[in-house]
């Protein structure tokens, strides 16, 4: 199994523009986190799916930020309009519900807004 | 907020066993201990988990203490290959998510 794999893994965009971020989940998963990595916060959950359906989104810091399942092997966490604050590393991770025993993470997108 | 306390930074020489610590004291009775392990760069890394057995996998053991207010990883034989940030979460397993505090900086020395 490839594992979990994001794209792209790096992204330097503009102020104002959009970003979208992608990630394939290991194909069996039903549980998918999005997560965000900055030196100041650490490791935040923003959301997460289960069987494609949103749960809690509560960690996602504002109306920019969107995340989408449309199916169980893809996912889509965008911002529009991005702003410098965004520039983190963000990951996802999957693992299989109810046990959620072992989550399996990506080797991250890392964003830099200028 | 992250239910565990954990040192900040350790060392350990090459060879020798790392033993991380963890403070749960909060812990409730279903709850487990997850540890994960974060390498320069790339994403974490699920280690092992228990509930109040000590457990063992090819990675690590996990030493749960018998009022589970604490734990140890222990890494047998270190490597510099082990140098990663390290996290201890308490969960309710397949509660998520998985809330990550600032972990232990471990510092593998040839």
């Amino acid at each position: 199994d490839a594992g979990v794999i994001q794209s792209p893994r790096h992204e330097v965009t503009e102020m104002g523009q959009e970003v979208t971020l992608r990630c394939k989940p290991i194909s069996g998963h039903n549980s998918l986190f999005w997560y965000r990595q900055t030196m100041m916060r650490g490791l935040e959950l923003l959301i997460y799916f289960n069987n494609n359906v949103p749960i809690d989104d509560s960690g996602m810091p504002e109306d920019r930020f969107s995340a989408k399942m449309p199916n169980a092997s893809f996912s889509t966490l965008k911002i529009q309009p991005s702003e410098p604050r965004d520039s983190a590393v963000y990951f996802c991770a999957s693992s299989f519900w109810p046990t959620n025993e072992k989550l399996f993470f990506g080797s991250g997108t890392q964003l830099s807004v200028l | 907020d992250a239910k565990t306390t954990q040192p900040t930074s350790m060392d350990c020489a090459e060879g020798r066993a790392a033993n991380l610590p963890c403070n749960h004291s909060t812990i409730s009775g279903n709850e487990y201990v997850y540890w994960y392990r974060q390498i320069h760069s790339q994403g974490p890394q699920y280690i092992i988990h228990g509930l109040k057995n000590n457990e063992t996998n090819e990675m690590a053991s996990l030493i749960i203490t018998e009022d589970r207010k604490s734990s140890t990883l222990i890494l047998p034989h270190a490597t510099l290959r082990d140098t990663a940030v390290y996290y201890c979460i308490v969960n309710l397993e397949g509660n998520t998510p998985l809330v990550f505090g600032k972990g232990t900086r471990l510092s593998v020395i040839a």
